[in-house]
């Protein structure tokens, strides 16, 4: 039973355009959201966090929105750039559950120069 | 500087041995956590560790065991592997309190058993 998943699994995108990732959890008790990058060969790089209390936080270029009401967060990339091409999952934690993440199974983002 | 590292980054073994994956973290962290990204790619926590209290995942078996000799280390220990442990292990850390849960991960040790 997956609580978090992220139901693309690839995206193409053109350079300099947006590039939009989704999320989805089940899990009311999740209290804070994450997004990881990950590029082949290497441990995912934490790239951008909210906590449950908010709806929007913003960071550079990539900024993440929550719904808490639709349980559904999103990462926005602006403007997107060959570098961004990775995997980033979508992770949650519930903090009184020992801070595990919960990761969704990734989207492959393909950003075209 | 690495501020997580694991070793090795490969381990090819048989069914049935014993071995260890090794992690340090240079961070000042508190917290230390497995990982496993299984053939699927999906990554599933197998244990998150502090030195006051150690949390299992109910789906790991108990062949896998987290060993702390302080507190920038944590290692994986697996007893008689079997074909299914084929994975990449992760290990992370954290430092927790206030508002701060990233989690850093190392890079990934690719185990397979034969």
């Amino acid at each position: 039973d997956q609580q978090v998943k992220q139901n693309s699994p690839s995206l193409s995108v053109q350079e300099g355009r947006i590039s939009i990732l989704n999320c989805d959890y089940t899990n009311s008790m999740f209290d804070y959201f994450l997004w990881y990058k990950k590029y082949p060969a290497e441990g995912p790089t934490f790239l951008i966090s909210i906590s449950s209390i908010k709806d929007k936080n913003e960071d550079g270029r990539f900024t993440v929105f929550l719904n808490k009401s639709a349980k559904h967060l999103s990462l926005h990339i602006v403007p997107s750039q060959p570098g961004d091409s990775a995997v980033y999952f979508c992770a949650a934690l519930n903090y009184n559950a020992g801070n595990m993440l919960t990761f969704g199974g990734g989207t492959r983002l393909m950003v075209k120069p | 500087d690495t501020a997580v590292s694991q070793t090795p980054k490969y381990l090819v073994t048989q069914m049935g041995n014993d071995k260890s994956i090794k992690c340090e973290q240079n961070l000042g962290h508190d917290t230390m956590y497995w990982y496993k990204q299984d053939s699927k790619k999906f990554l599933k926590i197998m244990f998150s560790y502090n030195n006051k209290e150690l949390i299992i995942n109910e789906t790991v078996p108990n062949r896998f065991s987290p060993k702390s000799p302080d507190k920038a280390h944590l290692n994986l220990h697996i007893n008689s592997l079997e074909l299914g442990d084929s994975a990449v292990y992760f290990c992370a850390s954290s430092l927790n309190g206030g508002s701060l849960y990233e989690q850093y991960f190392g890079p990934g040790t690719r185990l397979t058993v034969t």
